[in-house]
């Protein structure tokens, strides 16, 4: 079984402030890392992904995450947030064999201040 | 290109009366399909999962049930609503396991 954890329920930050949020992640076997971001009323977008290859992946928004193996980590960040990126930010894990069912955390409050 | 539908967009039903909440999913085939639910400031919680046509996994026990007619549809139902079911309900696709779910916009219901 896997877990994720997103350490932060809540992050403030200024406009034109660097961010990062966190993600931990547990499994006995090798996953595949997802970022998601939710508007208001709205579903989940895809914002990044990590399958294979590089451990830095950029993904749409100016954002990018880093994949650490060894410490079972997926954390996203950008170096310049806007208002518009105030939203909710869910990391997910899927294994790279069995289920097809993610596993999602409970997603981390982004606020962007002015 | 993939697309996936989901309404209504909003809902207000009293409690006791039925659910029917319908997802269809534009250019694939086979998808994978997934019912979730968002309560209020919480996170996801799996309701049902589908690999194929008649083929659905319940995650939680509960008010609800879903059903795949078409390999494309997805609907979610319920015969009487509780005050509990009321939240935002996502419907969402994939292909295989290293691809990543798409989500349609959900529909926010509310039980009164």
């Amino acid at each position: 079984a896997q877990s994720v954890t997103q350490l932060d329920s809540q992050v403030p930050v200024f406009e034109e402030a660097p961010v990062e949020l966190r993600c931990n992640y547990s499994s006995s076997v090798s996953v595949y890392l997802f970022w998601y971001v939710q508007y208001p009323n709205q579903g989940l977008q895809l914002l990044l992904k990590y399958l294979s290859g590089s451990t830095l992946v950029k993904g749409i928004n100016g954002f990018e995450a880093e994949f650490n193996k060894s410490q079972t980590s997926f954390h996203l960040r950008k170096p310049s947030v806007h208002i518009s990126d105030t939203a909710e930010y869910f990391c997910a894990v899927i294994p790279s064999g069995g289920s097809y069912i993610p596993t999602f955390g409970r997603g981390t409050s982004l606020i962007v201040h002015p | 290109s993939q697309t996936i539908h989901q309404w209504p967009a909003t809902l207000v039903q009293p409690v006791g009366s039925p659910l029917s909440l319908e997802c269809t999913v534009e250019g694939t085939s086979n998808p994978n399909l997934y019912w979730y639910r968002q309560a209020a400031g919480r996170g996801l919680q799996l309701l049902f999962y589908s690999v194929g046509i008649g083929q659905i996994s319940s995650e939680v026990p509960q008010n609800l049930s879903a059903s795949r007619p078409q390999d494309r549809q997805f609907i979610l139902s319920s015969k009487k609503l509780l005050l509990s079911d009321s939240g935002f309900y996502l419907c969402a696709w994939s292909l295989d396991r290293g691809s990543p779910l798409h989500f349609g916009n959900g529909t926010r219901l509310t039980v009164t």
